[in-house]
């Protein structure tokens, strides 16, 4: 089956720096690769999405990077905020299908 | 109001007990999935419909079914629990050709 991973499983930095979270994918035939946040107590949100055809996409404060050579995906948070504080998680999508999602990094942001 | 609505949001059963989890959403979505999260790994998926008709296993069905009443509905069922089933259990909705999932605020469920 599918394997979506992360290189770390929490990431502390400070605010107003930037964020790079990482993610590694194994299946070369998803269609889609999706970033999620899930704050405390709350079920996952959508951030934003990358086509497979795709390199980079940019969101308001956010970039994603697709690197397929190395199955390689990375959120880049600019700016950080007290409010970045939450469990970040990739997940992949094939043909509309299921999502698969990795395991998720914890990020905390410190004042 | 929530889009998504999970019923009950916490939970405490006995082992053996038969329970279920509901979900109803609102969005008009035609899919829907249950997710199982542990600590350290993630959001597994248990069963997933693409419309009323469609039922289909995820990555750790045993132990689980599921029944989808309504396109707004979409219950899990426990049959037996059993304490390893002691997870958050989300429902998710999407529509089809989107990538963008909505989650419910999650179950929280104990077995003893």
């Amino acid at each position: 089956g599918e394997s979506v991973g992360l290189h770390l499983p929490t990431l502390s930095v400070q605010e107003g720096d930037n964020s790079i979270i990482n993610c590694a994918y194994s299946n070369s035939a998803s269609d889609y690769f999706i970033w999620y946040k899930q704050e405390s107590g709350k079920g996952p949100q959508f951030i934003i999405d990358i086509r497979s055809n795709m390199d980079k996409r940019q969101g308001q404060r956010v970039t994603v990077l697709l690197n397929k050579t190395v199955k390689h995906l990375s959120l880049q948070i600019a700016a950080t905020q007290p409010g970045d504080s939450a469990v970040y998680f990739c997940a992949e999508n094939q043909a509309g299908n299921q999502f698969y999602f990795g395991t998720g990094t914890s990020l905390t942001v410190i004042p | 109001d929530a889009d998504v609505t999970q019923t009950p949001r916490n939970r405490i059963t006995k082992t053996g007990k038969r329970i279920m989890l509901e979900c109803s959403q609102t969005k008009g979505h035609d899919r829907m999935y249950w997710y199982r999260q542990d600590p350290g790994l993630g959001l597994r998926l248990i069963y997933y419909s693409f419309d009323v008709k469609d039922i289909n296993k995820g990555e750790i069905s045993d132990g689980y079914s599921v029944s989808r009443q309504a396109q707004a509905k979409f219950s899990l069922s426990l049959e037996s629990a059993i304490p390893n089933q002691t997870a958050l259990y989300f429902c998710a909705t999407a529509l089809t050709g989107n990538t963008e999932a909505f989650f419910g605020q999650g179950t929280r469920l104990t077995v003893v």
